[in-house]
């Protein structure tokens, strides 16, 4: 079975452009979460939709934007691009929805922004 | 403070030794642990998945959690080259995961 999977794997982008990242989720898996992960440290939390409805949302700024089409999958936004978004972009997909008990959440390859 | 604090190491061990890693925890509601694997360039990988206190045994791999100290290990036995990579500690804080910065794991032939 396919795993989680994302799109494009490596971006390159200049400041102030905007850029959207895809997710596919494991078939049958309802949830998908986003998370960005700075070199050197752990993945934080931005966004987690569930039925195409946001569940839960992290403490990023509005440039960041995410929506989940009717077939699960996912797309994150990022507008105004700043150095500091430079990360490796991860999406996380779930069975249920996340706030239930016991919710594993598995992992895609992440996408790789570069702002220069 | 940082929900979820890690060591971030490097800690580089011989083929065969045991790895022993840790993280602490600031709230008390967290209920459910985890241990991911990540290489380098690549997405977490589930290694252990453990709910409240006590152990829990995969192959060599050995996860613990103490509630009372609010403290969770990962043991690794026989460690081997392939096992060199990043180790993240993870709480499920209502869906949303809450990571630690992740230690590097370095096992050297």
């Amino acid at each position: 079975d396919a795993g989680v999977t994302q799109s494009p794997t490596h971006l390159i982008k200049t400041r102030g452009q905007q850029v959207t990242l895809r997710c596919s989720p494991i078939s049958g898996h309802k949830s998908v979460s986003w998370y960005q992960q700075v070199l050197g440290q752990g993945p934080q939390f931005i966004f987690q939709y569930y039925e195409k409805e946001e569940r839960g949302r992290g403490n990023f700024p509005d440039r960041f934007s995410a929506r989940q089409f009717p077939n699960y999958s996912s797309e994150l936004n990022v507008n105004a691009l700043l150095l500091g978004d430079s990360a490796l972009y991860l999406c996380a997909s779930s069975s249920k929805q996340l706030t239930l008990a016991k919710n594993i959440q598995y992992f895609g390859a992440g996408t790789r922004l570069s702002v220069l | 403070q940082k929900e979820v604090e890690q060591d971030p190491g490097p800690l580089s061990v011989p083929e065969g030794a045991i790895v022993s890693l840790n993280c602490t925890y600031s709230n008390s509601a967290f209920q459910y642990f985890m241990w991911y694997r990540q290489y380098s360039r690549k997405g977490p990988e589930l290694l252990m998945y453990t709910y409240s206190s006590g152990n829990k045994e995969d192959g060599r791999f050995t996860a613990q959690v103490d509630k009372s100290s609010k403290y969770i290990s990962l043991f690794i036995r026989d460690s081997q080259p392939s096992d060199s990579a990043t180790y993240l500690c993870a709480t499920d804080s209502w869906g949303k995961l809450q990571f630690g910065a992740g230690t590097q794991v370095v096992v050297t032939p």
